[in-house]
């Protein structure tokens, strides 16, 4: 597609359930990341994925929080057990090596 | 390792006036150096950019200049307007490696 996309826009869970969020990447971007966002604060770097080789996982604040990219296009992350202070916006973008990020809309949880 | 300095915010600034958003970088190599912007209520967009020393991004009248003898990249608009209300961040990218954000800098323009 033309840009990244992210479902879903908004997620309601209540406390303790899992979640899954979806990122499509722009088609031929080698590169994956996904940010958080709280409310008024920067970006948090999660997770990032370049092309074949083993994602940087540095970015995960604890086990709860997986992600995976299948067949190196769509990416999904998994947040287990979520917790309130899970509550942000998760934010997918995909790029080509310094032609700077395309971001997706985000998606914004809100765990209650 | 690399990193981004950003000047603390919230900037408020008259319509018209000039700004100045200073950012400046820590990295090893030469990196590609960004300037994003998220407006209210929307995702983050890129702004401009500048991939080697010496290069000026500059979109929508906005102006960053990449500086290697002073590691710093920072955003310069000549007349703001109430719509450059946003928060700005600036950003680094070595060679296949992620991209570090600066902590962003909140812009208010009032008319």
């Amino acid at each position: 597609g033309a840009g990244v996309s992210q479902s879903p826009s908004n997620k309601v869970t209540e406390k303790g359930k899992d979640v899954e969020l979806r990122c499509d990447p722009i088609s031929g971007h080698t590169a994956l990341y996904w940010y958080r966002q709280s409310l008024g604060q920067g970006l948090e770097f999660l997770i990032y994925f370049q092309g074949n080789s083993a994602p940087d996982k540095s970015g995960l604040p604890s086990d709860r929080f997986s992600a995976e990219r299948t067949g190196g296009s769509v990416s999904t992350l998994t947040i287990q057990r979520t917790q309130q202070e899970d509550s942000a916006v998760y934010l997918c973008a995909s790029s080509l090596p310094n032609y700077g990020y395309t971001f997706g809309s985000g998606t914004r949880l809100t765990v209650v | 390792g690399n990193s981004v300095t950003q000047m603390e915010g919230p900037v408020t600034l008259s319509e018209e006036a000039f700004l100045t958003i200073n950012c400046t970088y820590t990295a090893t190599g030469y990196p590609s150096l960004f300037w994003y912007v998220q407006y209210p209520g929307e995702g983050l967009q890129l702004l401009l950019k500048a991939t080697k020393a010496d290069d000026k991004g500059s979109n929508k009248g906005f102006e960053a200049t990449y500086r290697k003898e002073t590691t710093s990249f920072h955003l310069e608009k000549g007349s703001v307007q109430v719509s450059d209300s946003a928060v700005y961040f600036c950003a680094l990218e070595t060679s296949y490696d992620k991209v570090i954000f600066g902590p962003g800098t909140s812009l208010s323009v009032i008319p």
